[in-house]
């Protein structure tokens, strides 16, 4: 059972380039949800989805884009990659019940 | 604003301590607290609590919700070197939005 997985785990971006960060669960859970974690601090809620066809902000949704088209996957977009985005990113899911399962992470340094 | 406001944001103890772990918040439409331990990967779960009083234990650990003065806490007693990692708090609103707090660093010393 693969959980929540997320790709890559590493990347190196240019200023103003885009990416796609990739994030898919096998457990048919209906909330997802995208964060960061800068050194030293805890997590901030970028976008979070309740279900296919429905996403949120968060608290710092600025510079990011998302989308659920399926249950399966919530990819976050990054359009003109910023200094201020290097940070470590974690993709999670949830089902009725209130644990959280983690992907594990991807490490993105924007230079 | 909702916000979670953990205290203290470090602490170093030595094996065989017990500590407190304290977790504040002001979020509208609140449903839940959780507890999450990160050891340089991604969180897992530990508690969750929804209601007042009521502590949930889970070997060394233990953590209790006040809802009327909106903080929970988290304790370890007789700690280990394996406790040390990062314990972040955090509360789900209605509508299935969580927000986390700054995370306390543990640090138990051999």
């Amino acid at each position: 059972n693969a959980g929540v997985t997320q790709t890559p785990k590493f990347r190196i971006l240019k200023i103003g380039q885009s990416m796609t960060l990739q994030c898919t669960q096998d457990m048919n859970h209906n909330y997802m949800y995208w964060y960061r974690q800068d050194p030293g601090m805890g997590l901030k809620l970028i976008y979070y989805s309740v279900g296919a066809g429905i996403t949120d902000k968060g608290e710092v949704p600025n510079g990011y884009n998302v989308s659920r088209s399926t249950t399966e996957d919530f990819p976050l977009r990054l359009e003109l990659a910023a200094p201020s985005q290097t940070s470590v990113y974690f993709c999670a899911s949830r089902g009725e019940g209130y644990e959280q399962y983690f992907g594990p992470g991807t490490r993105l340094t924007v230079t | 604003e909702d916000k979670v406001v953990q205290s203290p944001l470090s602490l170093v103890v030595h094996e065989g301590d017990t500590v407190t772990l304290n977790c504040s918040y002001e979020v509208t439409n609140f449903r839940s607290l959780l507890w999450y331990k990160q050891e340089k990967k991604a969180p897992t779960f530990l508690f969750m609590l929804t209601s007042s009083g009521i502590e949930k234990k889970s070997g060394r650990l233990s953590s209790i919700l006040d809802k009327k003065e909106l903080f929970s806490i988290l304790n370890i007693t007789a700690t280990q070197t394996g406790d040390s990692a990062i314990y972040l708090c955090a509360v789900e609103r209605g509508g299935g939005k969580l927000i986390f707090g700054q995370g306390t660093e543990l640090s138990v010393k051999p």
